[in-house]
């Protein structure tokens, strides 16, 4: 069966500091891959998604980037921390066949300081 | 700007009772829809998925869909405490590869 994993699942990092996010899908090949933002008490934000290694779309113009090095393995970062990226970050995956659900990661909650 | 609304609640339901939970979206052909269930502090769970118009069971959820409305639905039977959590309705439109997200509606089952 397929398994994603996501991590860390706390971070607390200062202003303007640096940010790598890590994501891994697990028992399949060629999945979508989507990172997304929720806020507190708010929805989901689809930030990237990504249909195939080095391919990756930007739906919000922000100071963060995504990268997929790998079929299975989708990365989240940034250069320059803002207080406005704290959140609860999802990673989730698809099949790559149209009209899939997708499946959630366990999420990593920002805290920025 | 495709939209999906759902909502926000509360929505408090006695327990045993059915918890009816509504979603509209604005994107004629979308495809698929899906239910999410979420809890407090946690990822979102797939729990109903839904291609066609009419009716689809699992278990105490049914989810309804009618395209020419642009109107999905779902139902909890029976409802129990452990299902007091926040209900994401989700529509796959045509483009196939993104889903879009209603904000949400928070459910409450008292004992």
């Amino acid at each position: 069966s397929q398994t994603i994993h996501q991590w860390p699942a706390t971070l607390v990092q200062p202003v303007g500091s640096p940010l790598s996010l890590e994501c891994t899908v697990e028992g399949t090949s060629n999945p979508n891959l989507y990172w997304y933002r929720q806020a507190a008490g708010r929805g989901l934000q689809l930030l990237f998604y990504s249909v195939g290694i080095g391919q990756i779309s930007s739906e919000v113009p922000q100071n963060l980037s995504a990268s997929r090095p790998q079929d299975r393995q989708f990365i989240l970062s940034s250069k320059k921390l803002l207080l406005s990226d704290s959140g609860f970050y999802l990673c989730a995956w698809s099949d790559l066949a149209s009209n899939q659900p997708q499946h959630f990661g366990d999420g990593t909650r920002l805290s920025i300081l | 700007q495709k939209e999906v609304e759902q909502n926000s609640g509360p929505l408090s339901v006695p327990e045993g009772a059915i918890a009816s939970l509504n979603c509209t979206y604005s994107d004629r052909g979308s495809q698929s829809f899906f239910w999410y269930r979420q809890y407090s502090g946690k990822s979102p769970e797939l729990i109903m998925s839904i291609y066609s118009n009419g009716d689809k069971e699992d278990g105490r959820f049914t989810a309804q869909l009618n395209k020419a409305s642009q109107y999905v639905s779902l139902l909890i039977r029976d409802s129990q405490p452990s299902d007091s959590a926040t209900y994401l309705c989700a529509v796959n439109g045509a483009a196939g590869n993104k889903l879009t997200f209603g904000g949400g509606t928070r459910v409450l089952v008292k004992p």
